[in-house]
C-alpha cells in the first residue's frame, strides 16, 4: 500500500497561469477530501467527494478552483487564474469509512510569483 | 460552525518528561475527534481516535475527551527527538459528515 500519492510534489507557476493538482488515493477508500495548508490559516477545508460524487465544496473559492474525481482511483484539483494568494501546500486525503480516520498524501507545495 | 483552538501555540520539552497538548471546541455537537502529527514537510498521520467521554490510549500517546467542558487533550508519555513535529487536533463538523474542522497545531520540539 503506497498510501495517499499527491504529484507533483512542488509546483510554481506565474501568476495569471492554470495549476492541475493531483491526488491518488487509496485503493478502496470511497471518500476523497482536499485542504489547503498556509500558516496563517492553518489547514481549510477545501472540498470532498465520496464514492466520486461532490459531497460538499463550500471551502472552495468559488470563481477559479475546481475539483472533479472522474474515476475511484484519482482526483484533480485545478487553479485557474494562479494568484500568489494561492501559494500554500494542498493536501489529499482518503477515509475508507463515513467518519474514520483520514490517511493524507505528502501533499502538493504550490509557489506562484 | 465548528472552532477549534488550540493551545500551547508552541512546547519545548525534555526527552523522556510528558508533554501535554490542548484543544478547546466550540459546541459539544461533535463525536468524533482525532489527534494527528505532522513531521515538517509530510502529510498528517493520525495518532488517536476518540469518541466518548474519558481516556484513549494509543502506545505513548493518550486523549482525554471531556465534552461538557468542550475540552479534548493529548498526553505523550516518554516523548523522543523523533517526537517533534506539530500536533493537530481534528474533529467533525456533526455526526452525519466525513467533514472535519482542524485545530491551528502546537508545534513540539523534544530536546535530547
Amino acid at each position: 500500500n503506497a498510501g495517499v500519492i499527491q504529484t507533483p510534489r512542488h509546483k510554481v507557476t506565474g501568476k495569471g497561469q492554470e495549476a492541475t493538482l493531483w491526488c491518488e488515493p487509496i485503493s478502496g477508500h470511497s471518500a476523497v477530501f482536499w485542504y489547503r495548508q498556509t500558516i496563517v490559516q492553518g489547514l481549510e477545508f477545501l472540498t470532498y467527494f465520496r464514492n466520486q460524487a461532490p459531497i460538499d465544496d463550500s471551502g472552495m473559492p468559488k470563481e477559479r478552483f475546481s475539483a472533479q474525481m472522474p474515476n475511484q482511483s484519482h482526483s484533480t484539483l485545478k487553479i485557474q487564474s494562479t494568484q500568489p494568494q494561492d501559494s500554500a501546500v494542498y493536501l489529499c486525503a482518503s477515509s475508507l469509512d463515513p467518519g474514520g480516520d483520514y490517511t493524507f498524501g505528502s501533499g502538493t507545495r504550490l509557489l506562484v510569483i | 460552525q465548528q472552532k477549534v483552538q488550540q493551545s500551547p501555540e508552541s512546547l519545548t520539552v525534555s526527552e523522556g518528561a510528558m508533554a501535554s497538548l490542548n484543544c478547546t471546541f466550540s459546541d459539544g455537537t461533535s463525536d468524533n475527534f482525532r489527534w494527528y502529527r505532522q513531521h515538517s514537510g509530510k502529510g498528517l498521520e493520525v495518532l488517536v481516535s476518540i469518541f466518548s467521554d474519558g481516556e484513549k490510549e494509543e502506545g505513548r500517546f493518550t486523549a482525554h475527551l471531556n465534552r461538557a467542558s468542550l475540552h479534548v487533550s493529548l498526553h505523550i508519555r516518554e516523548p523522543q527527538p523523533s517526537d517533534s513535529a506539530v500536533y493537530l487536533c481534528a474533529m467533525s463538523i456533526t455526526s452525519n459528515t466525513d467533514k472535519v474542522v482542524f485545530g491551528t497545531g502546537t508545534r513540539l520540539q523534544v530536546s535530547p
